[in-house]
């Protein structure tokens, strides 16, 4: 069965620095999306993305991250100087835009 | 925002019976998703609901899309010991063509043997 992969699983990264995660979305999969989770807390959308640009982003989604589709199979976040607060299990998914968004593992994010 | 209220937060049950729960949203949601989330791992789809009134089963699950699109229900029958984790809701709206998905806070289940 198809699925999102994610990598690294874990990502430990000093306050400042640039982080880039990765997913290769479901290949058939027109849609992509990021959310992210704190521990404990609810899953929270950040962006999606499709047709190779961002078509809805929440506030979390500020200047600092970015997304990039560089080929026809990998899917990146990028947050360019992180914040403790940017801390987190972020999760990329994939849909074929019939809205049943297929998860990833995660990534954990640690900023020291 | 857009809020999903989910409850129960927890429940802890024996293996056999049977459990409930729930999301309700001040605003109308055209699909509702259930989702299942093991620690450090992501959310797993469990069941996918697109029309007001529409009763799923997948196996012992069963859910259903309320009727004002503003509330969705989930059943486990028989629960076993590995449907232990934390079971989310999420709903969607196509307000403004939105793709993304709002979840509720999470129930943390646990199956005593």
């Amino acid at each position: 069965e198809p699925e999102v992969t994610q990598t690294p699983s874990h990502q430990v990264t000093q306050m400042g620095q640039e982080v880039i995660l990765r997913c290769v979305p479901i290949s058939n999969h027109l849609y992509f999306y990021w959310y992210r989770q704190i521990l404990g807390q609810k899953v929270e959308f950040l962006v999606s993305f499709y047709n190779n640009e961002i078509s809805e982003k929440s506030e979390i989604f500020d200047d600092q991250f970015s997304v990039e589709r560089p080929d026809g199979s990998n899917f990146t976040l990028k947050i360019r100087s992180t914040k403790l607060e940017d801390s987190a299990m972020y999760f990329c998914a994939s849909s074929t835009g019939l809205s049943t968004q297929y998860f990833g593992p995660g990534t954990r994010l640690t900023v020291l | 925002g857009q809020q999903l209220n989910q409850s129960p937060q927890s429940m802890f049950i024996q293996e056999g019976e049977d459990v409930s729960m729930n999301c309700t949203s001040s605003s109308i949601f055209n699909t509702w998703l259930w989702y299942k989330q093991d620690p450090g791992e992501g959310p797993v789809l469990l069941i996918a609901l697109y029309k007001a009134g529409e009763l799923t089963s997948n196996g012992r699950l069963t859910a259903q899309f309320g009727i004002t699109r503003k509330d969705s229900f989930l059943n486990i029958s028989a629960s076993i010991p590995s449907d232990v984790g934390i079971y989310f809701c999420a709903g969607r709206s196509t307000q403004g063509g939105s793709e993304k998905l709002v979840f509720g806070k999470g129930m943390k289940l646990t199956v005593n043997p």
